[in-house]
């Protein structure tokens, strides 16, 4: 079974506007990390944001934010004010910490902003 | 702050060539993962290291071997290459200590192109 599903291939938002990329995972493990990577054409996989499964309060790092249901076992990631710059691969991925310690990703999401 | 180098960026083989990708943890990490990225894909967990022993395996192939060095320094030998060994492999790295974040430390990427 896939334990990170992201079911947006693709995602066009209009620049300054706000979009949301969704993302759901599969765990039995209590104790597990989320992640949201941006991979631009270049290649390289860029960190944003973190949420752990203990987190009460949703993450947020500057125009990035999550909205965290645990119950729902989704961690979707808001982009506020969206720029041109924002235009890549987004990536979803667990870390579970009991299992062993590889990150479990997503197939990703292609977002494009539009001028 | 110091990243994640993995050496070299690109490489270029032929089918049944030999490659060696090397990866350097950012200083104090003693927990090497590696990761295989196909176009269009998502990243693959291969195999990980800690303390310079195997500690998870993913999808590695046999004619694939990885080792972690006493500097905590790891290579990933590919032998037999194939066409569809092309893709960027990414080297990422942690210290086992960090439980706050579970967070791994992703390198650029070493691009295979096998011909």
């Amino acid at each position: 079974a896939q334990k990170i599903t992201q079911t947006q291939p693709g995602m066009f938002v209009q620049e300054k506007e706000a979009v949301t990329l969704d993302c759901t995972y599969d765990t039995s493990d209590q104790s597990y990390g989320l992640f949201w990577y941006k991979q631009p054409s270049s290649g390289e996989m860029i960190f944003l944001i973190y949420q752990g499964s203990y987190d009460e309060q949703n993450a947020t790092e500057g125009r990035y934010s999550l909205n965290f249901q645990k119950a729902r076992k989704s961690t979707n990631l808001v982009i506020s004010a969206s720029q041109l710059g924002d235009s890549a691969m987004y990536f979803c991925a667990m870390r579970e910490m009991n299992t062993g310690n590889q990150f479990y990703f997503g197939t990703g999401t292609s977002l494009t902003v539009i001028p | 702050a110091a990243g994640v180098i993995q050496s070299p960026r690109h490489l270029i083989k032929e089918k049944r060539e030999t490659a060696t990708l090397k990866c350097y943890p950012i200083p104090r990490h003693d927990t090497v993962y590696w990761y295989q990225q196909g176009p269009g894909q998502d990243p693959q967990f291969l195999i990980s290291f800690y303390e310079k022993m195997q500690s998870d395996k993913g999808s590695i192939p046999d004619r694939f071997s990885a080792q972690q060095f006493s500097d905590y320094h790891s290579e990933l030998n590919m032998s037999s290459l194939e066409l569809g060994d092309s893709a960027l492999y990414f080297c990422a790295s942690s210290h086992s200590r960090d439980r706050t974040s579970y967070e791994q430390y992703f390198g650029p990427g070493t691009r295979l192109t096998v011909t």
